[in-house]
């Protein structure tokens, strides 16, 4: 069966280290995926999109890494902060269909 | 510019009544979607509109839940019949010639 599962449902850290969330998929060939911020009783926020054949995107604090043959990617949030703190959601994007959601890690960043 | 807007914020009903949210998508963006987020969960995917007709609809539960896009802006997500376990919030995206998603704060249903 298909499933997309993002390791922990909770990840607490303190500032100034780094968070990394994962997400793992079986039976599904994404040609992007996508991660989102989601702030309680907010709608998701865009962050990051990496496509099948990129290896690594980067975006200020943030980077993520796709291995498509692990079925995986990895977020980091480098040099975290209490702002920081939040539901981040991987999404699987198999192009011109809507996007598959992970549950989401909730990150919680302690100064 | 605006972003995604959803009315009502929050809309409480009785099992067996009839709902409807609505959405505004940001404007000139063709793709519409519908969501729906139970508590813990990602959002799960309810329909997909590109201009004015649904593009894909496999994720709407059973009948008693349709939407409509008649002019290609606005969508109208309706629900006959309500039950208790329709009880979630109803995200909208939005999106042109991109795949980054806009969202909507949602419409928190709940069906007493």
């Amino acid at each position: 069966s298909q499933k997309i599962e993002q390791n922990s449902e909770a990840l607490n850290i303190q500032e100034g280290k780094t968070a990394t969330l994962t997400c793992n998929y079986t039976n599904y060939s994404p040609a992007y995926l996508q991660w989102y911020r989601q702030d309680p009783g907010r709608g998701p926020v865009f962050l990051l999109l990496i496509r099948e054949n990129e290896k690594e995107k980067r975006k200020e604090r943030l980077k993520v890494t796709f291995d498509t043959t692990l079925k995986q990617s990895l977020f980091h949030i480098t040099a975290s902060q209490p702002a920081d703190s939040a539901t981040y959601l991987c999404a699987l994007d198999q192009a011109g269909t809507a996007l598959i959601f992970g549950k989401g890690t909730t990150l919680s960043v302690s100064s | 510019g605006a972003g995604v807007s959803q009315t009502p914020s929050n809309k409480v009903t009785e099992k067996g009544k009839y709902v409807e949210l609505r959405c505004d998508p940001i404007s000139g963006h063709t793709a519409l979607y519908w969501y729906r987020q139970s508590l813990g969960q990602g959002p799960e995917f309810l329909i997909y509109f590109q201009g004015t007709g649904a593009a894909d609809d496999s994720g709407l539960p059973n009948d008693r839940f349709f939407a409509v896009r008649p002019e290609g802006s606005v969508s109208t997500l309706k629900i006959q019949r309500t039950e208790r376990g329709d009880s979630a919030v109803y995200l909208c995206a939005s999106s042109h010639a991109t795949h980054e998603q806009f969202f909507g704060p949602g419409t928190r249903l709940t069906v007493l």
